[in-house]
C-alpha cells in the first residue's frame, strides 16, 4: 500500500515564487527522503530527515517534520524555471527495509 | 563515471518473451533495489538485496526473478513478457538500507 501521499498533485507558479509541497504518512517512520525526478529521468535524492528531526535545509530546500500529524513539507525557494520536476517523498519505516515513495507532486516553474 | 548503470535504457518486446535488465553500481553500497515506475508515475517496490542476499521481495508475479551474482550488480529477468509489464524499471543502491537511494536511469521496457 502507498505510504506517502504529495499535496498537491500539480503545483504551477512564476520563477521566484516559494513552492510549497507537502506529504503524509500513515505510520511511525525511521526517515523521511524527499526526490527530485526530471522528466524520463531517474530519482534523484535531495534531502533526508530523520525522526528526530524536525527542519533541515539545504541550499534553497527547507524540509520540515512533524512526526505528531504525520506530516512534512518540501519549501523551494525563489524558484527556477530548472526546478520543473516531479517531486516525491519517500518514507522508511521503523524497523522496515524498505523505502515507499508517494504518487509525486508535478511542480511547473514558468520563466 | 555513472554511480548506478541500467542497460539497456529501452527495450521493446513482444508479448512471451524473455528479457533481462541489468544493473551495476561502483558505489561500493551494500544494497540494491528494483523499483517499477507506471504510467501515473507511483513508483512501486519490487526486489530488494542485502550483500547478495535477497531481503524483500514484494507481491510480484513469479515471472520476475532477481539475480544478485555479487554486491555489486543486480539484474531482473523477466519470463513470458505481457502488455501490463510495460514501464519504467528503475534500478537503484543505498547503503544500509537507510540511507538516500542512488537511482539508475531507468530501463522503459514496452511490450507490444
Amino acid at each position: 500500500s502507498q505510504q506517502g501521499e504529495e499535496d498537491p498533485q500539480a503545483l504551477s507558479i512564476q520563477e521566484g515564487e516559494n513552492a510549497t509541497m507537502n506529504c503524509s504518512y500513515k505510520t511511525s517512520i525511521n526517515n523521511l527522503q524527499w526526490y527530485r525526478q526530471n522528466s524520463g529521468r531517474g530519482l534523484v535524492h535531495l534531502i533526508l530527515i530523520r525522526s528526530n528531526e524536525r527542519e533541515k535545509h539545504s541550499g534553497r530546500l527547507r524540509v520540515t517534520l512533524d512526526t505528531s500529524k504525520k506530516s512534512s513539507s518540501l519549501l523551494i525557494t525563489a524558484s527556477r524555471a530548472a526546478d520543473t520536476a516531479s517531486y516525491f517523498c519517500a518514507t522508511l519505516n521503523t524497523g522496515g527495509f524498505k523505502t515507499i515513495f508517494g504518487a509525486g507532486t508535478r511542480l511547473f516553474v514558468k520563466a | 563515471d555513472t554511480a548506478v548503470s541500467q542497460t539497456p535504457k529501452y527495450l521493446v518486446t513482444q508479448m512471451g518473451n524473455d528479457k533481462s535488465i541489468k544493473c551495476e553500481q561502483n558505489l561500493g553500497h551494500d544494497t540494491m533495489y528494483w523499483y517499477k515506475q507506471d504510467s501515473k508515475k507511483f513508483l512501486k517496490i519490487m526486489f530488494s538485496y542485502n550483500n547478495k542476499e535477497l531481503i524483500i521481495n514484494e507481491t510480484v508475479p513469479n515471472r520476475f526473478s532477481p539475480k544478485s551474482p555479487d554486491k555489486a550488480h543486480l539484474n531482473l529477468h523477466i519470463n513470458s513478457l505481457e502488455l501490463g509489464d510495460s514501464a519504467v524499471y528503475f534500478c537503484a543502491s543505498s547503503q544500509g538500507g537507510e540511507e538516500g537511494y542512488t537511482f539508475g536511469s531507468g530501463t522503459r521496457l514496452t511490450v507490444v
